[in-house]
């Protein structure tokens, strides 16, 4: 398994603005993974991120909306653009290493 | 795209009943995973399955991956309170690390003390 450490756990935003969320593993991985996870909702697949590429993007999300970055091995970070209140979600890392293991997630209020 | 189907969408039961929930998926998944998920909390896995048939417990939990490869059930026995929460199945198409995970809608498990 993996420790995987996000930051922030929580924040308030006011609409307009960018938030990054900070994901650190305590372990070499080679893709990261960002969720999305709307109030009540399950999990959604944001985009997958390797080290040293663009990241991948699944259908509905744009890099200019939710630009990542993956500097190295153990961290990687996701950045919510012009926010507005459909933005309101819990964002969640993840590592795969045959399985899937999460970070706590960041809890994001747009107001 | 694929998709996977969970159900029950909830359920309400007394302590010290059995549980069981299952996901059925609308194409071949190679890896099924069963997680729980407590408010404020990411996911937690539970269980991870990669053969088709394989049936795996972790206490009192034990899921099994179905035959065709498109279904898997988890069952519960004996639930206690702790046991509240939000389980989730997920299957991904692939083996490795870079395989993508779809998750099922959730299963909202309450228990009546």
């Amino acid at each position: 398994s993996a420790v995987i450490s996000q930051k922030p756990s929580r924040d308030i935003c006011q609409r307009g603005t960018s938030l990054t969320i900070q994901c650190q593993v305590d372990s070499q991985v080679t893709m990261m993974f960002w969720y999305r996870q709307q109030p009540g909702q399950s999990l959604t697949l944001i985009a997958t991120a390797n080290q040293g590429s663009e990241a991948t993007y699944e259908s509905g999300f744009v890099i200019d909306k939710f630009p990542i970055s993956r500097p190295n091995l153990t961290f990687s970070t996701l950045t919510v653009s012009n926010m507005s209140p459909e933005d309101s979600s819990i964002y969640l890392c993840s590592v795969g290493t045959g399985s899937a293991f999460f970070g706590q997630g960041t809890r994001l209020t747009v107001v | 795209g694929q998709q996977l189907n969970q159900s029950p969408q909830s359920m309400f039961i007394q302590e010290g009943e059995d549980v069981s929930m299952n996901c059925t998926s609308s194409s071949i998944f190679n890896t099924w995973l069963w997680y729980k998920q407590d408010p404020g909390e990411g996911p937690v896995l539970l269980i991870a399955l990669y053969k088709a048939g394989e049936l795996t417990s972790n206490g009192r939990l034990t899921a099994q991956f179905g035959i065709t490869r498109k279904d898997s059930f988890l069952n519960i026995s004996a639930s206690i309170p702790s046991d509240v929460g939000i389980y989730f199945c997920a299957g991904s198409a692939g083996y490795s690390s870079a395989s993508k995970i779809i998750f099922g809608s959730g299963t909202r498990l309450s228990i009546r003390p």
